[in-house]
């Protein structure tokens, strides 16, 4: 069975520091997976995805993730946070092996980027 | 403008009301979905289509159906609401059932069960 996890419920940066948003994943076999942004009363905005290739993924408003497989981690970064990327994120992981089309996400994390 | 739209935004029933939440896409999209959202839980599928007449259950669909006769329309119907089913409900598309797309998500349903 796939899932995945976001261990941090909170994250708090200030403006102009670095972000961090982790995520681990467990699959049978090798991992499509996602990460998509919600702010305050909207749906989802897809920020970026790893399906092969390139370890390092980059995605929209500056963000970008990397897949690391022997720590099945796809954390999610963006060098200099703005107050405006305060939102809650999350993670997703889908097992192309596998005969169904689900997809799994995580608990989700809230980032804060205070002024 | 590309767009998955829902309806209705916001809905407050009674136990047992049958309902049904609409879900629309412009983008001649094969997969779509439906997920709810709660706290501490984070999203989880209720239902998927991979085309028309093509549904399968996702990891939650106890108490929901869906139905899929036209490529643009997914509606979620709840035959007999039940309080555990207040919630915050999306619906997604994306272009293949391959699901290596990125699903686009409508602006969500919140519905009261009381």
């Amino acid at each position: 069975a796939q899932s995945v996890a976001q261990p941090e419920d909170q994250v708090n940066v200030a403006e102009g520091n670095p972000l961090t948003v982790k995520c681990t994943y467990s699959v049978s076999g090798n991992p499509y997976l996602f990460w998509y942004v919600q702010y305050p009363n909207r749906g989802l905005q897809f920020l970026l995805k790893y399906i092969t290739g390139d370890n390092l993924v980059k995605g929209s408003y500056g963000f970008e993730a990397e897949f690391n497989k022997s720590q099945t981690s796809f954390h999610l970064k963006k060098p200099s946070a703005l107050v405006s990327d305060s939102a809650l994120y999350f993670c997703a992981v889908r097992d192309p092996s596998t005969n169904d089309y689900k997809l799994s996400f995580g608990a989700g994390t809230t980032v804060t980027v205070r002024a | 403008e590309a767009q998955v739209t829902q309806n209705p935004r916001y809905l407050i029933t009674v136990t047992g009301k049958k309902l049904t939440v609409t879900c629309s896409q412009n983008m001649n999209h094969e997969y779509m979905s439906w997920y709810r959202q709660d706290p501490g839980l984070g999203l989880r599928q209720i239902y998927y289509s991979m085309n028309v007449e093509v549904t399968d259950k996702g990891d939650v669909p106890e108490g929901y159906k869906v139905s899929r006769k036209e490529k643009r329309n997914f509606p979620l119907i709840l035959e007999s609401p039940s309080p555990n089913q207040t919630s915050l409900y999306f619906c997604a598309s994306s272009l293949s059932s391959g699901v290596a797309y990125e699903q686009y998500f409508g602006p969500g349903t919140r519905l009261t069960v009381t």
